[in-house]
């Protein structure tokens, strides 16, 4: 399956540490989103990406959060310094909207962040 | 600011009848798709159905079909023939010309047998 990728789904960690998650897309689709989601809600937009290049940040995405696509393939997300109220899960996306199909994101599995 | 409300937190319905989900939605914009994405129990979320605003026609995925109205802003979802699989949160989603996805705050949908 060439679907979204997320590592890790899980992850426990201790308020004020770093954690970093990293984002595979699907391999021809050029933008990629990172969205939190926190329980009992709809995710919330963080940021995307078009091929290496940031678009766009929410103003969620406080200056601990940052967020790379290197070389326009997989991307990391790296949250400095963690709160307990970073607990959530984060959910990467990617699409192509040249394809035809514009909006239409393809989801990972998420990575559930648990801040302790 | 576009905004989305789902005004049914959660519905329980029988297995194989109909069922039809409310979302309604806010924006200045003319131009914008409308979606509705399932996300099962501990599963990933995977979009049901995608309408543009310029088209008229409703958009119809097999069992399930909106009811887009333009006018009201408001976008239902309807699945017919509901089954066991279809229990899971449903999102009703917005996005306009800058490819951000605004969801909803979601419909818990359960199946019964």
């Amino acid at each position: 399956d060439t679907g979204v990728s997320q590592d890790p789904r899980h992850k426990i960690t201790k308020r004020g540490q770093n954690v970093t998650f990293r984002c595979d897309p699907i391999s021809e689709h050029n933008r990629l989103y990172w969205y939190r989601q926190t329980l009992g809600q709809g995710p919330e937009f963080l940021t995307y990406f078009q091929n290496e290049a940031q678009l766009e940040k929410s103003r969620l995405l406080s200056d601990r959060f940052s967020a790379e696509r290197p070389k326009g393939s997989f991307s990391t997300l790296e949250i400095q310094r963690t709160e307990q109220g970073d607990s959530a899960m984060y959910l990467c996306a990617s699409s192509s909207p040249e394809a035809g199909r514009a909006g239409e994101q393809y989801f990972g599995p998420g990575t559930r962040l648990t801040v302790t | 600011a576009q905004t989305v409300t789902q005004s049914q937190p959660e519905m329980s319905v029988q297995e194989a009848e109909t069922v039809t989900l409310s979302c309604t939605y806010d924006t200045s914009e003319n131009n914008y798709y409308l979606f509705w994405y399932k996300q099962p129990p501990s599963r990933q979320m995977i979009l049901v159905i995608r309408q543009e605003a310029y088209k008229q026609q409703n958009a119809t995925e097999n069992r399930f079909s909106v009811n887009f109205q333009k006018a009201a802003k408001s976008f239902s979802l309807k699945i017919s023939d509901s089954q066991l699989g279809d229990t899971a949160m449903y999102f009703c989603a917005f996005m306009n010309r800058d490819d951000k996805i605004i969801f909803g705050k979601g419909t818990r949908l359960h199946i019964l047998p």
